[in-house]
């Protein structure tokens, strides 16, 4: 069975853009969480989805969103990028909420 | 909301050696304890977890304690070998509202050393 996958794997932007990282789940798993990794703050999240629904958010502005789709693929979203969302955000997928989860490769995101 | 706090930060054995990090948490109701392992470069993977209901889970050189009155759980690997060195997190999860999302420590870096 493949595992999570996360495009695009590395990005570059820069300060007020906006930008969109996808996250495949593995197959039969309905349930996405993201989260973001620094070095500083290490893994925090981020909010997770289960069928299409936003079931819990972390504590994170606004300027941070996501969705997920019917077939349980999700993206989110950044608008307004700062120097400090750079970071490895990450994805993990479960078969429900409160199920074991298995993370994704990533995507690293650099503002510049 | 629950805090996780991790020791320690890092931690050097020598190959052959054992290895214990450590994790407390503040939440009295979470559950779900799990382990994860972090490659330079690579994805957490799930090593081992535990549920409250359990004192102690054992994977081969791997294993879990908890100890729900003092609010801690550990992570035992024994037999150390160079493989072995990585970034270690510890984690928690609860039942309801806010609580359900994992809390992540801030991460054990292991190195074994041949």
């Amino acid at each position: 069975k493949a595992g999570v996958t996360q495009t695009p794997r590395y990005l570059i932007k820069t300060r007020g853009q906006q930008v969109t990282l996808s996250c495949s789940p593995i197959s039969g798993h309905r349930s996405v969480s993201w989260y973001q990794q620094t070095p500083g703050q290490g893994l925090q999240f981020l909010f997770e989805y289960f069928s299409e629904t936003q079931r819990n958010k972390g504590n994170f502005p606004g300027r941070f969103s996501g969705r997920q789709f019917s077939n349980s693929r999700s993206e989110m979203n950044v608008s307004t990028l700062e120097l400090g969302d750079s970071a490895l955000y990450l994805c993990a997928s479960s078969k429900a909420a409160q199920e074991t989860q298995y993370f994704g490769p990533g995507t690293r995101l650099l503002v510049l | 909301g629950e805090n996780v706090e991790q020791h320690p930060s890092t931690l050097s054995v020598q190959e052959g050696d054992s290895a214990v990090i450590k994790c407390t948490y503040s939440d009295s109701a979470s559950n779900y304890f799990p382990w994860y392992k972090q490659e330079l470069g690579k994805r957490p993977q799930l090593i081992i977890d535990i549920r409250s209901n359990v004192g102690e889970k054992k994977d081969q050189r791997i294993a879990v304690t908890l100890n729900k009155t003092a609010k801690h759980f550990s992570l035992h690997i024994t037999e150390t070998q160079p493989e072995d060195s990585a970034v270690y997190f510890c984690a928690a999860r609860g039942l309801g509202g806010s609580a359900r999302q994992l809390t992540f420590g801030s991460g054990t870096q292991l190195t074994v050393l041949p």
